[in-house]
């Protein structure tokens, strides 16, 4: 079973309005932490956001912002004013078990294709 | 600024060749990673390793060897390659996880073409 879901393949939005990516994931530990990265057409992956799941506020960095339902369990990005630079693929990640040892591995969801129109 | 520098960007190979690809990090990380990624099918990885001479077996390691002889180097191999095995090769590291934020940084990727 996907432990991390990403429900939109693609996605358009206006420059400069706000736009939300949508990431369930599911785990049976208390201590996990959220990713999210971004990959333009260059390839290379790029760290945008992290939320560990004892953090009690959102975790913001810039323009994106992560909305942290853990109830629900769901970790959305939310990326205000859009540029035409973050046309690109968005990968949310989960780290299981951070306290449980060096636990190396980051699961995966298959990505949400972002395009922004000028 | 950290890098995590990758050999090649664009690889083109025959079928049935030894193929090595590089990953050179200089963080001091004790981690690394080797992913591959493929349309529709996220990141997937092939083998991780802890520390040196150290490795793990991840999701698909069929067809792929690795080598850490150094802390910052990691190398994958293809042993023989072949055409299902051209994809786009991430490589990744990431310093000891003891429960906090310990983002991968990742190089730029190698597009692999297997002819």
């Amino acid at each position: 079973a996907q432990k991390i879901t990403q429900t939109q393949p693609g996605m358009f939005v206006q420059e400069k309005e706000a736009v939300t990516l949508d990431c369930t994931y599911d785990t049976s530990d208390q201590s996990y932490g959220l990713f999210w990265y971004k990959q333009p057409s260059s390839g290379e992956m790029i760290f945008l956001i992290y939320q560990g799941s004892y953090d009690e506020q959102n975790a913001t960095e810039g323009r994106y912002s992560l909305n942290f339902q853990k109830a629900r369990k769901s970790a959305n990005l939310v990326i205000s004013a859009s540029q035409l630079g973050d046309s690109a693929m968005y990968f949310c990640a989960m780290r299981e078990g951070l306290h449980a040892g060096n636990n190396r591995k980051l699961i995966w969801g298959l990505g949400t294709s972002l395009a922004v129109n000028p | 600024d950290v890098k995590v520098t990758q050999s090649s960007r664009y690889l083109v190979k025959r079928t049935g060749e030894k193929v090595f690809l590089e990953c050179v990090q200089d963080m001091d990380h004790e981690n690394m990673f080797w992913y591959r990624q493929d349309p529709g099918l996220g990141l997937r990885l092939i083998y991780f390793s802890y520390d040196v001479k150290m490795k793990e077996k991840g999701d698909i390691p069929e067809g792929y060897s690795v080598s850490r002889e150094k802390k910052e180097r990691f190398s994958l191999i293809l042993e023989s390659a072949s055409t299902n095995q051209t994809s786009m090769y991430l490589c990744a590291s990431t310093s000891v996880f003891l429960g906090q934020n310990t983002e991968a940084f990742f190089g730029q990727g190698t597009r692999l073409t297997v002819v």
